[in-house]
């Protein structure tokens, strides 16, 4: 069974650069929630989306946004880039939205760098 | 607002001592407490959970505690060894929340 998929797995991007990070959950998971780990911290959450709609945003600028798709991908794209925005960028997938499903399973992170 | 915090920032043990990682939340209304285990380069790996309606939950080595009353939460490792050196990462959430809330991770290293 595979696991949750991201592409890349690392990506060096100029500031005020945009930057598109991709993820495919678990087969049979509807629900996708993205994650940044700055290094050194836990990670925070930014998104989530099931069933192609927004269920949960973290304290995140606008220069951050995300989709789901169909079968149930979902892209995270950031805007502007800044040098701050480095960071090991994770995806999580869980098997519906309603809150009784708790778990949440993570991929391996895109780690992008900003310079 | 919502934090969680874990202690001890690093760990060091014996190979086959025992491990005790413990957090605190703050947020009365959570109710889900995962574990997580990163080991490097790799994405966290969720390796126990605990709802509020349990106390206690066992699995091989490791086991979860939780007080909902002093909201605290603990992870046990025994018989550590070394291929449990990794980053270890609770969580809390809510019931009405879609996140995770996680601490700031605790480095265990097992000496060999």
């Amino acid at each position: 069974d595979a696991g949750v998929t991201q592409s890349p797995t690392h990506l060096i991007k100029t500031r005020g650069q945009h930057v598109t990070l991709r993820c495919s959950p678990i087969s049979g998971h509807k629900s996708v929630s993205w994650y940044q780990q700055v290094l050194g911290q836990g990670p925070q959450f930014i998104f989530q989306y099931y069933e192609k709609e927004e269920r949960g945003r973290g304290n995140f600028p606008d220069r951050f946004s995300a989709r789901q798709f169909p079968n149930y991908s979902s892209e995270l794209n950031v805007n502007a880039l800044l040098l701050g925005d480095s960071a090991l960028y994770l995806c999580a997938s869980s098997l519906n939205a309603n809150i009784l499903s708790y778990e949440q399973y993570f991929g391996p992170g895109t780690r992008l760098t900003v310079t | 607002g919502e934090n969680v915090e874990q202690h001890p920032s690093t760990l060091s043990v014996q190979e086959g001592d025992s491990a005790v990682i413990k957090c605190t939340y703050s947020d009365s209304a959570s109710n889900y407490f995962p574990w997580y285990k990163q080991e490097l380069g790799k994405g966290p790996q969720l390796i126990i959970d605990i709802r509020s309606n349990v106390g206690e939950k066992k699995d091989q080595r490791i086991a979860v505690t939780l007080n909902k009353t002093a909201k605290h939460f603990s992870l046990h490792i025994t018989e550590t060894q070394p291929e449990d050196s990794a980053v270890y990462f609770c969580a809390a959430k809510g019931d009405s929340s879609y996140k995770l809330i996680f601490g700031s991770g605790t480095r265990l290293l097992v000496r060999p």
